[in-house]
Formats: structure tokens, sequence, C-alpha cells
């Protein structure tokens, strides 16, 4: 079965500076997607970035990276220049590549930006 | 507004009450989902629907629990006799099959 694995219940980063969050997969397709979503307290999940098993190049999307590790099944988020409105919670999550598509996410990490 | 909503946002109940919750997708969106989040956890998938076809539903989806897409459109989640274990955050989402989800705000649920 598909998991994803958040090891970081909490993390806190200075504001302009840079923060990777942790997600680690397990898997035993040879193709699948990886996405990330930000959670603010208002509940909505926000579509952040997406990276499929085949793409050669890491995603990168704005502000937004992902450092995608295949053989060591890591993809973590880079948040570069973090902002106060980063606060909020971040989830990965994986795609199943049944018919379904639907989206298997971890616990979750909470960032907090201090000014 | 052109993205998912959700109506109620919030719902409080007693239990043994019924509840009803209204997910209205991205209107060329032909798949519907449906997700229940439980406080300090991540969203865990209940069903999914293709258009007004309801093709998959978790093992988490109790008998209590239904789920309409009536003219593949907007979307119900109702569930009978509601528990206190059914108190959550119930998240919609719609997609073009394949492609990334796009969430609602979400209804949060609190059961007495």
């Amino acid at each position: 079965a598909q998991k994803i694995t958040q090891t970081q219940p909490g993390m806190f980063v200075q504001e302009k500076e840079a923060v990777t969050l942790d997600c680690t997969y397990d898997t035993s397709d040879q193709s699948y997607g990886l996405f990330w979503y930000k959670q603010p307290s208002s509940g909505e999940m926000i579509f952040l970035i997406y990276q499929g098993s085949y793409d050669e190049q890491n995603a990168t999307e704005g502000r937004y990276s992902l450092n995608f590790q295949k053989a060591r099944k890591s993809a973590n988020l880079v948040i570069s220049a973090s902002q106060l409105g980063d606060s909020a919670m971040y989830f990965c999550a994986m795609r199943e590549m049944d018919s379904s598509y639907k989206l298997i996410f971890g616990s979750g990490t909470r960032l907090l930006v201090r000014p | 507004d052109t993205g998912v909503s959700q109506n109620p946002r919030h719902k409080i109940t007693k239990r043994g009450q019924n509840v009803t919750f209204r997910c209205d997708p991205i209107s060329e969106h032909n798949r519907l989902y449906w997700y229940r989040q439980t406080l300090g956890q991540g969203p865990e998938f209940l069903t999914y629907f293709q258009n007004e076809a309801q093709l998959e539903k978790s093992r988490l989806l109790s008998d209590r629990f239904s789920a309409e897409r009536p003219k593949g459109s907007f979307s119900t989640l109702e569930i009978q006799r509601t528990e206190q274990g059914d108190s959550a955050m119930y998240l919609c989402a719609s997609s073009l099959a394949g492609y990334e989800q796009f969430f609602g705000p979400g209804t949060r649920l609190t059961v007495l």
C-alpha cells in the first residue's frame, strides 16, 4: 500500500530565510505523482507543486521547489525567502495510479514563520 | 468566484441527527472527490464520482454515509444518525481526470 510520511510535526523559520519540509513515500508503482498542498487556518487546501515520477528535473513554482530523490523515495519541499503568509500546515500527498487518482496524504507539518 | 464551493462552512449538530453537506465543483471538472480530515491528520479519501457515477467508496464510508452527484454537477454528502466520531472537516475536491485536484474550503462538522 502507498504511504506518505512527514516526520516534522512543526517547524520554525525566520522571515526571508529558506526552509525544507521533509516527505518520504512508499510505493511499489513505477509511475506515480507527488504533490504538496498548503492549508492555512481557513481550512482550504491550496495546491503548491507537482512532481511526476518520470520527471527528470525537480519541479519549481515561484518560491517553491521540490527536491525529488527517487532512490531515497523522498520529495522534500523547499520554500525560499519565507514570508509571514507562509505560516500554515503543509501536506505531502501521492496520487494513486489506479483509475481513481485519489490522493494519499501525510500527517502534515505546521510551519511558523517568525518576523 | 469560479473555485470549488462548499456549504455550510460550519455545522454543529447533536448526536443522532442527520446532516447534509453540499459541494459545487469547478464547472468543467468531471471528477469530484470527498475527503475527511480529523484534527492533526491529513485528509483521508472517502469517495469519488466521475460525472454522476460513484466509482469508489472507502472503507471509512460506513452505511450511515451516502453521497450523490445528480446530473454530474453538485454533490451532496449525507450522514445519518451522527456520532461524535464523525466530527471532522469534510473536504470536497474536483478535477479533470488525471489532473490536479482543486479543493473547496471544507465543512467543519461538530457533533455534540
